[in-house]
């Protein structure tokens, strides 16, 4: 069955490391995104990319990178830690082609920065 | 800017009540709109809406969505401790696949 899946599910980083947590998908979608989701804020979007080789930033980018370099993965990193950086961390994808916009989730990886 | 409003931000019933959650959004190209439900891992899909005045119905879920006054409402009727959740509204625009997130409403239903 076709999935998306997030590692680390759960991660301790101390502050100012880089720090990548991966997300591969198997439905061979072109959209994948990235949110993190804090208490208060709902999920705001990081990243996100239509297709290989496309980036593009999102409501909360300052501090986060992407790169798309195959259709199965987005990794997301943090170039230097920030306690402010420590949330829950969503990745999705969804099919671009298909009038139905429903995006897939993962399962979420819980990030503490300390 | 596009912006989705869910109210209320919170909610306590009991179970066998009926709830009503809302959603409201100013977006250009409007496409969709999707409710999800989110427990402890990551959201589940519950409805996507495109057309206003029809009705998605799944067991005690039901959906509508208003084009016009630009709002959709989600109702859980009978509900039940495993409802207890965060729902979360999103719209979609058309010709892309970037969503708009409201904030999500927590439900809690307690025995």
């Amino acid at each position: 069955d076709a999935e998306i899946t997030q590692s680390p599910r759960h991660k301790i980083t101390e502050t100012g490391r880089q720090v990548t947590l991966a997300c591969h998908q198997t439905w061979n979608h072109n959209n994948m995104f990235w949110y993190r989701q804090d208490l208060g804020h709902g999920l705001r979007l990081i990243h996100y990319s239509y297709g290989v080789q496309d980036t593009n930033k999102g409501e909360v980018s300052d501090g986060y990178s992407v790169s798309r370099s195959n259709t199965e993965d987005l990794p997301l990193t943090l170039e230097s830690a920030a306690s402010s950086q420590t949330s829950v961390y969503f990745c999705a994808s969804s099919d671009k082609g298909l009038p139905n916009t429903e995006a897939f989730f993962g399962q979420g990886t819980r990030l503490t920065v300390v | 800017e596009d912006k989705v409003v869910q109210s209320p931000l919170s909610l306590v019933v009991h179970e066998g009540d009926t709830v009503t959650l809302n959603c409201s959004y100013e977006v250009t190209n409007f496409r969709s709109l999707l409710w999800y439900k989110q427990e402890k891992k990551a959201p589940t899909f519950l409805f996507m809406l495109t057309s206003s005045g029809i009705e998605k119905k799944s067991g005690r879920l039901s959906s509508i969505l208003d084009k016009k006054e630009l709002f959709s409402i989600l109702n859980i009727t009978a509900t039940q401790t495993g409802d207890s959740a965060i729902y979360l509204c999103a719209v979609a625009p058309t010709n892309a696949g970037k969503s708009t997130f409201g904030d999500g409403t927590t439900l809690t239903v307690k025995p």
